[in-house]
């Protein structure tokens, strides 16, 4: 069966820092991932999507930057936090088909101080 | 950014009650229709995935409708449960079925 795992589930950063979460998903091969982010009273906003190896799909302009480096794994990053960044980042998989539906890590929780 | 909108953002349901909300997205260049549920400290979980227009899709006591056309999905759930609250998700899907947007949801409370 297939499993996801994002880390870490919390993290508390200053401003200016830098950040890396990182997910990797386990028993399929080649899928679509995925990272949202739910900021304080907003939904779950689309920030990068990747269908293979680096290739990534940047969906909002922002502070943010994603990389896939191996086929399963799927990392967040900034060069440096801003106040704004502070959320709720998920992370998700998805076979490349249509009718396949999305499969979520835990969630990180990042705040931003 | 597809615009995505779900209505009503919340509501109150007495325990026993059927409910029932709105998703309305663009129709145009149309791939399938997601449904989640999100419940509080956990993460989004697939209710329904739907593709074809007027395909119904069933889970227990909750089910959907699908129109294409006219760009909107109903969920309905039926005797509404305590733990039938959460927040439920709809996402359309773009770009061959890979990228998802999500709408805003609709907060159910189930009040006993």
């Amino acid at each position: 069966s297939q499993t996801i795992h994002q880390w870490p589930a919390t993290l508390v950063q200053p401003v200016g820092s830098p950040l890396s979460l990182e997910c990797t998903v386990e028993g399929t091969s080649n899928p679509n991932l995925y990272w949202y982010r739910q900021a304080a009273g907003r939904g779950l906003q689309l920030l990068f999507y990747s269908v293979g190896i680096g290739q990534i799909s940047s969906e909002v302009p922002q502070n943010l930057s994603a990389s896939r480096p191996q086929d399963r794994q799927f990392i967040l990053s900034s060069k440096k936090l801003l106040l704004s960044d502070s959320g709720f980042y998920l992370c998700a998989w998805k076979l490349e088909v249509v009718n396949s539906p999305l499969h979520f890590g835990n969630g990180t929780r990042l705040t931003v101080t | 950014i597809l615009n995505v909108e779900q209505s009503p953002q919340s509501l109150h349901v007495q325990e026993g009650d059927s409910t029932n909300f709105t998703c309305s997205f663009p129709s145009s260049n149309f791939y399938a229709l997601h449904w989640y549920r999100w419940e509080t400290a956990k993460s989004p979980e697939a209710l329904f995935v739907m593709t074809l227009n007027g395909d119904e899709k069933k889970k227990g006591r909750i089910s959907a409708t699908l129109n294409t056309k006219e760009g909107y999905s109903y969920l309905y759930i039926k005797g509404s449960q305590p733990e039938d609250s959460a927040t439920y998700l709809c996402a359309p899907s773009e770009a061959a079925g890979n990228k998802l947007t999500f709408g805003g949801g609709t907060r159910v409370l189930v009040k006993p």
